[in-house]
């Protein structure tokens, strides 16, 4: 078993560039995939990033995500900001055949 | 357009049970895979099951093991998930997603609305 940790908030200006963590406890962060999921106030989550770097089709490259072999870490980053980036982020894995999700990250656009 | 939509969720007593449902449209059912993920009110997301596209394979988080069945009816293109014992912890969105291929271990690319369910007396 593992944990996906988070930063509880972080925050950018618009036009600025925001990189949000998500740190492994317990086994290599490039042992499974790592996916992003955007959820705006009041809405459902959707797909950013998946298999660490993938972006789905529809999400602008100004996402992009990577991992981090010596800090046992996954990266999601949002250059340009806007204000529409601002919502919760979620870092999710797998642990065996169940899926693991960090505890989220506040992004506030201001 | 994919489309998922989930119900049966609703005021439930506590050591009951719920069965929820969804309905998915816009693909090919059976070749994906699909799960139950929920959200207490003003929490994170918590992943509880998921099913391969064929339904011979499920795995459930261990928070709700031993009390929850995922099942899928390919010629339905339904989803449902049935969580017996009813706790208030239970209380959450429970929303329903797709998986990018078949396997259990997919990452999740479509998610539906939800459908609250309140365990409470």
């Amino acid at each position: 078993n593992f944990m996906l940790t988070q930063p509880h908030s972080v925050s950018e200006s618009p036009g600025k560039t925001v990189t949000i963590s998500c740190t492994r406890s317990g086994g290599s962060i490039a042992s499974d995939y790592v996916q992003w999921y955007q959820q705006r106030p009041g809405s459902s989550p959707t797909t950013v990033i998946y298999d660490d770097t993938q972006r789905p089709s529809g999400v602008p490259d100004r996402f992009s995500g990577s991992i981090d072999r010596s800090s046992n870490s996954a990266s999601l980053t949002i250059s340009g900001l806007k204000t529409e980036d601002e919502a919760d982020y979620y870092c999710q894995s797998y642990d065996s055949s169940k899926q693991v999700f960090g505890g989220g990250t506040k992004l506030t656009v201001l | 357009e994919v489309q998922l939509v989930e119900s049966g969720g609703g005021l439930k007593q506590p050591g009951g049970s719920l069965r929820l449902s969804c309905v998915a449209s816009g693909f090919t059912y059976g070749d994906y895979a699909m799960n139950w993920v929920r959200q207490a009110p003003g929490k994170g997301l918590e992943w509880v099951s998921g099913i391969s596209g064929s339904g011979g394979f499920t795995s459930y988080a261990d928070s709700v093991k031993g009390r929850c069945t995922i099942s899928r009816d390919n010629s339905k293109s339904t989803l449902y998930l049935q969580l017996s014992s009813l706790r208030a912890e239970d209380t959450a969105l429970y929303l329903c997603a797709r998986a990018g291929t078949q396997g259990i271990v997919s990452t999740i690319l479509y998610w539906g609305q939800g459908t609250l369910v309140t365990v409470s007396s």
